[in-house]
């Protein structure tokens, strides 16, 4: 069965510098998607992407991250210098198709700013 | 932002009768829920969805019931196995322009006891 993977499984960065979170969506899909969830906390939306663009970001989402489809397959988030509330697992989804349709998540980037 | 809230932490329940786990909304907009199943250490696994436009759906095990006038949702398990001890989150969207945002609950810690 198509899974959604992230790598790395583990980032552990020094404040102010700058992580690439990876994530290969499933091969159909067309929107993708970035979610945090900080520990004890809920899962938060972060930004969503579809045909190249942004199509709706949170207000979590300020100029220090940004999204990119580089090729066919990957679909990253930079965050450009860290800082220590960035701490939190990091999940990417995709939906195969516009209109109501399910997510599906990867298993998570645990990123830790010390 | 409280507009998803899964109000119990927790919730034990012995291996072989019914679990029953709650969601209330605020948000009159959303248009489709799903319930999520996490373990530790690893990414949201979809389980069931349903529409607004629906009252009930039905997944082996796993039935969603939607009231739209309570703005409330809940997920049965029948019967409980010691596999579905887990992290429960129940999600609310609104499909804007094909992207569809998702919108958490707190989470409810299921455990099954044999």
């Amino acid at each position: 069965e198509p899974e959604v993977t992230q790598t790395p499984s583990h980032q552990v960065t020094q404040m102010g510098q700058e992580v690439i979170l990876r994530c290969v969506p499933i091969s159909n899909h067309l929107y993708f998607y970035w979610y945090r969830q900080i520990l004890g906390q809920k899962v938060e939306f972060l930004v969503s992407f579809y045909n190249n663009e942004i199509s709706e970001k949170s207000e979590i989402f300020d100029d220090q991250f940004s999204v990119e489809r580089p090729d066919g397959s990957n679909f990253t988030l930079k965050i450009r210098s860290t800082k220590l509330e960035d701490s939190a697992m990091y999940f990417c989804a995709s939906k195969r198709q516009g209109g109501l349709d399910t997510q599906y998540f990867g298993p998570g980037t645990r990123l830790t700013v010390l | 932002d409280q507009q998803v809230k899964q109000n119990s932490p927790s919730l034990s329940v012995q291996e072989g009768r019914i679990s029953i786990l709650n969601c209330d909304y605020t948000n009159s907009m959303f248009d489709y829920f799903l319930w999520y199943k996490k373990y530790p250490a690893e990414g949201p696994t979809f389980l069931i969805s349903i529409s607004s436009i629906k009252d009930k759906n039905e997944d082996g095990r796993f039935t969603v019931f939607l009231n739209k006038s309570a703005k409330h949702l809940s997920l049965h398990i029948v019967p409980s196995q010691p596999g579905d001890s887990a992290v429960y989150f129940c999600a609310a969207s609104v499909l804007i322009q094909g992207a569809q945002k998702l919108v958490f609950g707190q989470g409810t810690r299921l455990t099954i006891n044999p």
